[in-house]
């Protein structure tokens, strides 16, 4: 059974903390994401990589930082977290497609985050 | 700007009832994909598509090309259908989504 698999599930961090959130998948996909989702604005996309150490803004990447050392882990880093960082957050990946195909994106379970 | 706009926002149902979820789009696709999340919990893929009809179980996901649309279907609905269903589309590297239609569906 594939997985993507997220480190925490619930979190509890005080302004100003480092966060690291990790996220491994098991199915050999070149593309990984991380969403953020609030209620009401849907899935943002923070960043985004398509291969090994290849990273690329999504469309709220402020105040957020990414790693890919390795094919199955894309890590999601808040280098000073802040209140208005408290949300879910979803770390998703798929095959890279090829002549136009899109793979399947699998979703891990999600990883809320509260900023106190 | 919504390159996808999803209807109705929330939906309630009896346990029985077809159900319809609309799903439009502003930007040319490789395909569209019916997302499903229970309350708490992650999203799965219920359907990607990108032309005609595809079925599984009591769900029928539909997608009409020339005119950007596509719906989601619940025959027989049933207290464990009561999710949020979201609507995503793919032109590339990137995804769209919708916001999500909130079903909720009574015994």
């Amino acid at each position: 059974d594939v997985k993507v698999t997220q480190s925490s599930r619930y979190l509890v961090k005080r302004t100003g903390e480092k966060v690291f959130l990790e996220c491994v998948q098991d199915m050999d996909h070149e593309n990984m994401f991380w969403y953020r989702q609030d209620p009401g604005l849907g899935l943002r996309l923070i960043y985004f990589s398509y291969d090994v150490k290849m990273k690329e803004k999504g469309d709220i990447p402020e105040g957020y930082s990414v790693s890919r050392e390795k094919k199955e882990r894309f890590s999601l880093i808040l280098e000073s977290a802040s209140t208005n960082q408290t949300s879910m957050y979803l770390c998703a990946s798929r095959k890279r497609g090829r002549g136009g195909y899109t793979g399947e994106l699998f979703f891990g379970e999600g990883s809320r985050l509260t900023v106190l | 700007k919504n390159e996808v706009e999803q209807s109705p926002q929330n939906l309630t149902a009896q346990e029985g009832e077809f159900i319809t979820i609309n799903c439009s789009y502003s930007v040319g696709i490789s395909a569209l994909h019916w997302l499903q999340q229970h309350p708490g919990g992650g999203i799965v893929s219920l359907f990607m598509l990108s032309s005609g009809k595809k079925k599984h179980g009591r769900l029928i996901a539909t997608i009409n090309i020339q005119e950007k649309h596509s719906s989601l279907h619940i025959t027989a609905s049933h207290p464990r259908d009561s999710a949020v269903y979201i609507c995503a589309v793919s032109p590339g590297n990137q995804f769209y989504f919708g916001t999500g239609t909130s079903l909720t569906v009574i015994p």
